[in-house]
């Protein structure tokens, strides 16, 4: 069984503040990617990375930078975590071909306050 | 610009009957798509997939129609159960690993 774990369910963060959201896949697989789900608009890339070291914006990078130091974890980051930065983050991960499926972790709701 | 749309943001069906959802995308470049699923607290799991060469596939209870003219897939779910009630999404690629996703339908199955 595939599994993607993400390192926190729930977290609390004040305006300012810098933000670790650690996700880590245990299948090998070549890509990881960072979402985020807002009521009404669905499921957002912000991220995501093709191997070690490798990334590449999706549709809202603005406000979060990436890093893949290693295959198997990638992490999303908020430098300046602002309120319009609360949601749910979403990390997934596939193998390598673009029909592969995506397996995704249960999510990291992010309030920022 | 959105460019997936699942204009219905929820359903209510009855058990044992139909549920048919529907979605829209205006790039006409996507060649693949796929449907997914949410339970709350948890992330959403794959259910089914349609490449751009066919206009329908079937995995049980489950089938997926592709109309490529109208830009149109539906998921049809018969007969409907309690545990299909869920949020799902749909989701569409070209060229590479990066989805494009819809807004989600929040399906409810009445016992």
């Amino acid at each position: 069984d595939v599994k993607v774990t993400q390192s926190s369910r729930y977290l609390v963060k004040r305006t300012g503040e810098k933000v670790f959201l650690e996700c880590v896949q245990d299948m090998d697989h070549e890509n990881m990617f960072w979402y985020r789900q807002d009521p009404g608009l669905g499921l957002r890339l912000i991220y995501f990375s093709y191997d070690v070291k490798m990334k590449e914006k999706g549709d809202i990078p603005e406000g979060y930078s990436v890093s893949r130091e290693k295959k198997e974890r990638f992490s999303l980051i908020l430098e300046s975590a602002s309120t319009n930065q609360t949601s749910m983050y979403l990390c997934a991960s596939s193998p390598s071909g673009r029909t592969d499926t995506q397996y995704f972790g249960p999510g990291t709701r992010l309030t920022v306050l | 610009d959105q460019q997936v749309k699942q204009n219905s943001p929820s359903l209510s069906v009855q058990e044992g009957r139909i549920s048919i959802l529907n979605c829209d995308y205006t790039n006409s470049m996507f060649d693949y798509f796929l449907w997914y699923k949410k339970y709350p607290a948890e992330g959403p799991t794959f259910l089914i997939s349609i490449s751009s060469i066919k206009d329908k596939n079937e995995d049980g209870r489950f089938t997926v129609f592709l109309n490529k003219s109208a830009k149109h897939l539906s998921l049809h779910i018969v007969p409907s159960q309690p545990g299909d009630s869920a949020v799902y999404f749909c989701a569409a690629n070209f060229g590479n690993e990066k989805l494009t996703f819809g807004t989600g339908t929040r399906l409810t199955i009445i016992p």
